[in-house]
């Protein structure tokens, strides 16, 4: 499992609260992204991160903040939480292998949020 | 920008026969990688079969191999003696090969049923 944990593992919230979901990572890997799941759209990509402090936006990245002050920890802030974030999110990193050419992403078991 | 498209939504097959899910994408690039991902009910993203585009040779792993045509920029995911614990969906992603952030670009998702 790459040794990712997702918190929690499951969430209802109301509509315009905050929100922030856990990603943590016990193998030291740099590179770390959260993308959501919805039906018709596959995964998309919210935020990702290349270091400790390092984050830059995906392609769905409106209404999302992302921090990263420890390598092992990536957390997803929903500011003011939306029905059009009920989603199933998902962390992942990325697992450098010997080259450059050999990278795989794996991801944790996914945080199902539903906002009502 | 890069697109994937996965024009087969849901997909059935027999137990024991060979099954070919479609994959298509859209990329000005030469150098990527391109990857399928199996996600069961249990909600885990699962990597499958890997492919990087500089390789002619299309990559098996046991039962599932991919037929990559990169002029075509097709990259089809083949599994033989399909087995019920293939049942899952099926996601076909694109990885950028310069820069080489690990983002990651999904088709739709393929729902295959392996039936007894």
């Amino acid at each position: 499992d790459a040794g990712i944990t997702q918190s929690p593992r499951h969430k209802v919230t109301e509509t315009g609260t905050p929100v922030t979901l856990r990603c943590h990572q016990t193998e030291n890997h740099r590179y770390m992204y959260w993308y959501r799941q919805d039906p018709g759209h596959g995964l998309r990509l919210i935020h990702y991160s290349y270091g400790v402090k390092d984050t830059d936006k995906g392609e769905v990245s409106d209404g999302y903040s992302v921090s990263r002050s420890k390598t092992e920890d990536f957390l997803l802030t929903l500011e003011s939480a939306t029905s059009s974030q009920t989603s199933v999110y998902f962390c992942a990193i990325r697992r450098q292998g010997a080259g450059v050419m050999n990278t795989e992403a794996f991801f944790g078991q996914g945080t199902r949020l539903t906002v009502v | 920008a890069q697109t994937v498209t996965q024009s087969q939504p849901e997909m059935s097959v027999q137990e024991a026969e060979t099954v070919t899910l479609s994959c298509t994408y859209d990329t000005s690039e030469n150098n990527y990688y391109l990857f399928w991902y199996k996600q069961p009910p249990s909600r885990q993203m699962i990597l499958v079969i890997r492919q990087e585009a500089y390789k002619q040779q299309n990559a098996t792993e046991n039962r599932f191999s991919v037929n990559f045509q990169k002029a075509a920029k097709s990259f089809s995911l083949k599994i033989s003696d399909s087995q019920l614990g293939d049942t899952a969906m099926y996601f076909c992603a694109f990885s950028h090969g310069s820069g080489n952030t690990g983002k990651l670009i999904f088709g739709q998702g393929t729902t295959l049923q392996v039936k007894p």
